[in-house]
């Protein structure tokens, strides 16, 4: 049972506009929740977080917007660079105390010029 | 700072030998965990530990053992290698006592198993 849904395996933006990950979970005790990034033969790293007592974080060019009535959260990039294109993972976290993460199974961007 | 390291990068192996995937962090972080990622899936958890001397089974911890005896390290063993093994691992960590902190990743070791 999937937990932590990316149900977009890719997406494609024009350089300049406005590239929107989408992810869903099921869980309500999951109270922490990550995106990150990761290129091909290299680890996951992290790009952006956000708490459950938030519904928006903002850093730079990378804004997360959570919405828990819906269990839903998104990753708004913008503007779209080529050096984004990337796979990116959604991640949640906060159901014991040993912060285990639990991934969705990733989006693939493409930023094409 | 060097962060997660993963030793060896590449494996191939033999269906029914053993190995240890290696991981040592420097940043003196208690927490640290095992993952693996199949191709067009998600990273799932194999093993944690909140610190030396502890550690816990994850979602697929089957066919896997770890040890943690200091802080820095936290192997990963296959005794009886299978075809289903074959994967990308992940060893991560970060700092107790901040759930806001994120996981730090090494850059994996990729088995595959013939």
């Amino acid at each position: 049972d999937q937990q932590v849904k990316q149900n977009s395996p890719s997406l494609s933006v024009q350089e300049g506009r406005i590239s929107i990950l989408n992810c869903d979970y099921t869980n309500s005790m999951f109270d922490y929740f990550l995106w990150y990034k990761k290129y091909p033969a290299e680890g996951p790293t992290f790009l952006i977080s956000i708490s459950s007592i938030k519904d928006k974080n903002e850093d730079g060019r990378f804004t997360v917007f959570l919405n828990k009535s819906a269990k839903h959260l998104s990753l708004h990039i913008v503007p779209s660079q080529p050096g984004d294109s990337a796979v990116y993972f959604c991640a949640a976290s906060g159901f014991d105390n040993s912060d285990k993460l639990i991934f969705g199974t990733g989006t693939r961007l493409q930023v094409f010029p | 700072n060097a962060g997660v390291t993963q030793t060896p990068k590449f494996r191939i192996l033999k269906i029914g030998q053993s190995m240890t995937l290696q991981c040592t962090q420097d940043m003196n972080h208690n927490y640290m965990y095992w993952y693996r990622q199949d191709p067009g899936m998600g990273l799932k958890l194999i093993y944690y530990s909140v610190g030396a001397g502890i550690t816990d089974k994850g979602e697929v911890p089957n066919g896997y053992n770890v040890s943690r005896s200091t802080t820095e390290d936290f192997p990963l063993r296959l005794e009886l290698a299978a075809p289903s093994q074959t994967s990308v691992y992940f060893c991560a960590s970060k700092r107790q006592g901040d759930s806001n902190q994120p996981q730090h990743f090494g850059d994996g070791t990729r088995l595959s198993i013939l």
